[in-house]
């Protein structure tokens, strides 16, 4: 079974610094993973998906990699604003015949202005 | 082009009573899924729709919950009789393609609070 953990859980920054969420899974054979933003009492927003063959997506300031084989995923975000305070989820897509997304906890992100 | 929509956004009930929950997933799309989120955890699938199937229904209890799609577009989410532990955000996820493996696009959620 696919486990996904998130590190650390809670981060605080001032604005402008650059820094990277973290995300492991234990399954390596996964079909490709997903970032995913959530603001407080809204859903999530799609920010980066990245196939399994693929290392990197970069979209604006956020750029996301990839190492299967290590099992992990790194979301960089650079110049960080305040605007970017919010949850961030990682999701690993596995299970060949009945892919299911599983999801991390979340890292809680506070950018200080 | 019009997100996932979902309504309500809020409902409040007490325990024993029944809830339904209902989902517009994006134009085009033929995969639907529904999630449950705790507080401070990742969403869970419960059911995952192509059309008007439910090819992955193995999480969702279905002593008390279900599901539909009629027409393969709207779904609904009927949880009877509701219980304490049902307070949670339920998601609706939609996306392009079959089999689950396109990029999953969701709705704001429905926030049950069960008294």
């Amino acid at each position: 079974k696919q486990e996904v953990t998130q590190i650390p859980a809670a981060l605080s920054v001032p604005e402008g610094e650059n820094l990277v969420l973290n995300c492991s899974f234990t399954d390596s054979a996964i079909y490709n993973l997903q970032w995913f933003r959530q603001d407080p009492g809204k859903g999530l927003t799609s920010l980066l998906l990245i196939q399994s063959s693929q290392r990197e997506q970069t979209s604006g300031r956020l750029n996301a990699s990839l190492d299967k084989s290590s099992g992990r995923s790194t979301l960089y975000i650079a110049a960080s604003q305040p605007g970017d305070s919010a949850t961030y989820l990682c999701a690993a897509l596995s299970g060949a015949g009945s892919y299911q997304l599983t999801f991390g906890k979340g890292t809680k992100l506070s950018v200080i202005p | 082009e019009a997100g996932v929509v979902q309504s309500p956004r809020y409902k409040i009930i007490e325990k024993k009573q029944p809830v339904a929950f209902w989902c517009n997933p994006i134009s085009g799309h033929n995969t639907l899924y529904w999630y449950l989120q705790n507080l401070g955890q990742g969403p869970e699938l419960l059911i995952r729709y192509e059309n008007e199937e439910a090819v992955d229904d193995s999480q969702l209890p279905k002593d008390r919950f279900s599901a539909e799609r009629l027409k393969g577009v709207d779904s609904t989410l009927k949880i009877q009789p509701a219980e304490l532990g049902d307070s949670a955000v339920y998601l609706c996820a939609s996306s392009a393609g079959l089999a689950g493996v396109g990029e999953q696009f969701f709705g704001p959620g429905t926030r049950l609070t069960v008294l």
